[in-house]
C-alpha cells in the first residue's frame, strides 16, 4: 500500500532561518512526488513536483529513492511562507491518478 | 488564471438526507476528482472520472456515493443518505488532457451532518 509520512505536525522557525519539511513515502514502484501548499483561507495549490526539478518561491525538493524521502527545503524562510504543507504521491501503478497525501505540516515563520 | 469552483462553500444537512456537492472544473480539463478531508485527518482520495465514467474509486466511495457530469461544465458528487461520519471538507480537482498534468483544486465544500 502507498503511504506518505510527514513526521512533523507543526514546525516553527524564525524569518531568515533555513527550513526543512520532512516527507517519507512507502511505495514499491516509482511514484511521482508533489508538494502542495495551503495558505490561510486559500485552496490547495501545487508548489512543486519532483519531475520538474524546479525551484518555486525559493523551495526545492529532491527525491531520494534510497531513503524514500522527498524533503522540502528553503535556505531563508520568509513570513509569507507560513502555511500548511502537504507532501503527496501518485503511484502511477496500473494507471492510477489518485493523489495520496500525508497529514501535512503547519509551518509558522516568526518575525 | 482559471480556477476550479465549488458550491456551496458550506452545506448543513440532516442525517439521512441526500446532498449534492457541485464543482465546475477548469474548462479544458478532462480528468476530474473528488477528495475529502475529515477534520484533523489526511486528505483522502474518493474517485476519479474521465470520459464520462469512473476511472478509479477508493474503498470510501461505496454505494452511497455517486458522481455525474450532467452537462459540459458541472461535475457533481452525490451522497444518497448521509451519515454523521460524512462530515468533512470535500475537494474537487481537475487536470488537463495529459495524465501527467498536475491536479488543480477548488476551495472545497464544508459538509456538516447533524
Amino acid at each position: 500500500a502507498q503511504r506518505v509520512t510527514q513526521p512533523e505536525k507543526l514546525l516553527s522557525v524564525f524569518k531568515g532561518a533555513p527550513v526543512e519539511l520532512k516527507c517519507n513515502y512507502s511505495y514499491s514502484g516509482s511514484p511521482e512526488l508533489f508538494w502542495y501548499v495551503q495558505y490561510s483561507r486559500q485552496r490547495l495549490q501545487l508548489l512543486l513536483r519532483h519531475i520538474s526539478r524546479e525551484s518555486i518561491k525559493g523551495f526545492t525538493a529532491d527525491l531520494n529513492k534510497g531513503e524514500t524521502s522527498f524533503h522540502l527545503k528553503k535556505p531563508f524562510a520568509q513570513e509569507e511562507d507560513s502555511a500548511m504543507y502537504y507532501c503527496a504521491l501518485i503511484p502511477r501503478q496500473g494507471g492510477s491518478e489518485k493523489l495520496v497525501f500525508g497529514k501535512g505540516t503547519k509551518l509558522t515563520v516568526n518575525p | 488564471e482559471p480556477e476550479v469552483t465549488q458550491t456551496p462553500s458550506h452545506q448543513v444537512t440532516q442525517m439521512g438526507q441526500e446532498v449534492i456537492l457541485r464543482c465546475v472544473p477548469i474548462s479544458n480539463h478532462l480528468y476530474f476528482y473528488w477528495y475529502r478531508q475529515i477534520l484533523g485527518q489526511k486528505v483522502e482520495f474518493l474517485v476519479s472520472f474521465y470520459n464520462n465514467e469512473i476511472s478509479e474509486k477508493s474503498e470510501i466511495f461505496d454505494d452511497q456515493f455517486s458522481v455525474e457530469r450532467p452537462d459540459g461544465s458541472n461535475f457533481t458528487l452525490k451522497i444518497r443518505s448521509t451519515k454523521l461520519e460524512d462530515s468533512a471538507m470535500y475537494f474537487c480537482a481537475s487536470s488537463e488532457s495529459s495524465r501527467y498534468q498536475p491536479q488543480h483544486f477548488g476551495d472545497g465544500t464544508r459538509l456538516s451532518i447533524l
